[in-house]
């Protein structure tokens, strides 16, 4: 256990519907990250967060896909009318400080099912 | 954007052997290297990493050495044990333009053979 946390852990969805996943990072970890994964690939990097201010978003997958830091805590990842191509599985990493030195501590990531 | 390749996609080898695996990346301004073990059902864990001004890292029985010239680095495994039966993943950072990501290779899965 990292100390990062996500939930669900699974999510099972119809095509077009909505969701939502939550991602609590490690508590003094400023800067959160979100990460895609299908099968048999590696982590695609999708967008992250220093603090409250969403630093890069142009690799986010398409206009459905947007995150959330609100606090500077707690991230959410939504996607809008979700799509079969949709199903992966959503990591959420978390380091502390700026740079690209420091370890990125991964959660054991939400796995969406999209029927 | 950055590319990473990474080889062999699977790789068996009997437990006590070493095992090497190896990866390319594509733009020179990257300069942090890390290596994640994934185990079914988790996430990503960072193993070791390197930094674009060394060339060779060790800590017990994995090493890490990077040819910034060619482009290259590779992950060293001595002694393999079958609990380092996994999915690896090398990765690259990405560099320039505010991103703070990492591109990953797609992953090597390990078979530690008793």
């Amino acid at each position: 256990d990292t100390g990062v946390s996500q939930d669900p852990r699974h999510k099972i969805t119809k095509r077009g519907q909505n969701v939502t996943f939550r991602c609590d990072p490690i508590s003094e970890h400023n800067r959160l990250y979100w990460y895609r994964q299908t099968l048999g690939q590696g982590p695609e990097f999708l967008t992250y967060f220093q603090n409250e201010a969403q630093l890069e978003k142009s690799r986010l997958l398409s206009d459905r896909f947007s995150a959330e830091r609100p606090k500077g805590s707690f991230s959410t990842l939504e996607i809008q009318r979700t799509e079969q191509g949709d199903s992966a599985m959503y990591l959420c990493a978390s380091t502390r400080g700026a740079g690209n030195y420091n370890e990125q501590f991964f959660g054991p990531g939400t796995r969406l099912t999209v029927l | 954007g950055e590319n990473v390749e990474q080889h062999p996609s699977t790789l068996s080898v009997q437990e006590g052997d070493s095992a090497v695996i190896k990866c390319t990346y594509s733009d020179s301004a990257s300069n942090y290297f890390p290596w994640y073990k994934q185990e079914l059902g988790k996430g990503p864990q960072l193993i070791i990493d390197i930094r674009s001004n060394v060339g060779e890292k060790k800590d017990q029985r994995i090493a890490v050495t990077l040819n910034k010239t060619a482009k290259h680095f590779s992950l060293h495994i001595t002694e393999t044990q079958p609990e380092d039966s996994a999915v690896y993943f090398c990765a690259a950072s990405i560099p320039g333009g505010g991103a703070d990501g990492l591109t990953f290779g797609k992953g090597t899965h390990l078979i530690i053979q008793p």
